[in-house]
């Protein structure tokens, strides 16, 4: 079993949908990342928290860490939002990663 | 653009070449990571090197060398690869308990 459990595993909305990706983990850790990752194989950094919320734009990200939770929130979805979301967590020295969830948003 | 940047961004080898990945950062961070990711899995650690000693090999086959000679590049030398080790590989760095900055990636295919 994945230290990181995502889902969806693949999502499809239509423009304008308000977006929920979840995120699980098992393990202890000091920080949990969002990533972003186009075609083309770059990842971007989203959002790093340890505690409560944090907003950037139209994404929204929370974390719960008593029930080792979180979410990445995107509102008024849009094309360009189309791509794989990663949540990756910090423990120790040691980075776990989901499987990722991949998001296509349709005109 | 993430201050890592990785070279070259698309590879073609057969099994009995030699060929080498090439990443360097220009942010100060005194970590550098090798990850392999593949289809449908998660990122794979292969390799971490702090301040340019090696500190995590994850049980990585010897036809994965690396070379950190600075804190800023690091290498991995690709030798008799398989075509199973065709997969994306991510060079990323960070420092402390900043966030990983990730370069674009080497998309690697063996024939």
């Amino acid at each position: 079993k994945n230290e990181v459990e995502q889902s969806p595993q693949n999502l499809t909305a239509q423009e304008g949908e308000f977006i929920t990706i979840n995120c699980s983990y098992s393990v202890g850790i000091s920080a949990l990342h969002w990533l972003q990752q186009h075609p083309g194989g770059g990842i971007v950094s989203l959002f790093m928290l340890s505690s409560g919320k944090k907003k950037h734009g139209r994404l929204i990200a929370t974390i719960n860490i008593q029930e080792k939770h979180s979410s990445l929130h995107i509102t008024a979805s849009h094309p360009r939002d189309s791509a794989v979301y990663i949540c990756a967590v910090r423990s120790g020295n040691q980075f776990y990663f989901g499987t990722g969830t991949s998001l296509t948003v349709i005109p | 653009e993430t201050g890592v940047t990785q070279t070259p961004r698309h590879l073609v080898m057969g099994m009995t070449n030699k060929k080498s990945l090439k990443c360097e950062q220009h942010l100060g961070h005194n970590a550098m990571y090798w990850y392999k990711q593949s289809a449908k899995k998660p990122l794979e650690l292969m390799f971490v090197y702090n301040f340019k000693e090696q500190t995590e090999n994850n049980s990585v086959p010897s036809r994965f060398s690396p070379e950190c000679p600075n804190s800023s590049h690091l290498f991995l030398h690709l030798h008799t690869l398989q075509p199973e080790d065709s997969a994306l590989y991510l060079c990323a760095s960070s420092h402390d308990i900043s966030p990983l900055f990730f370069g674009s990636g080497t998309q690697l295919s063996v024939l």
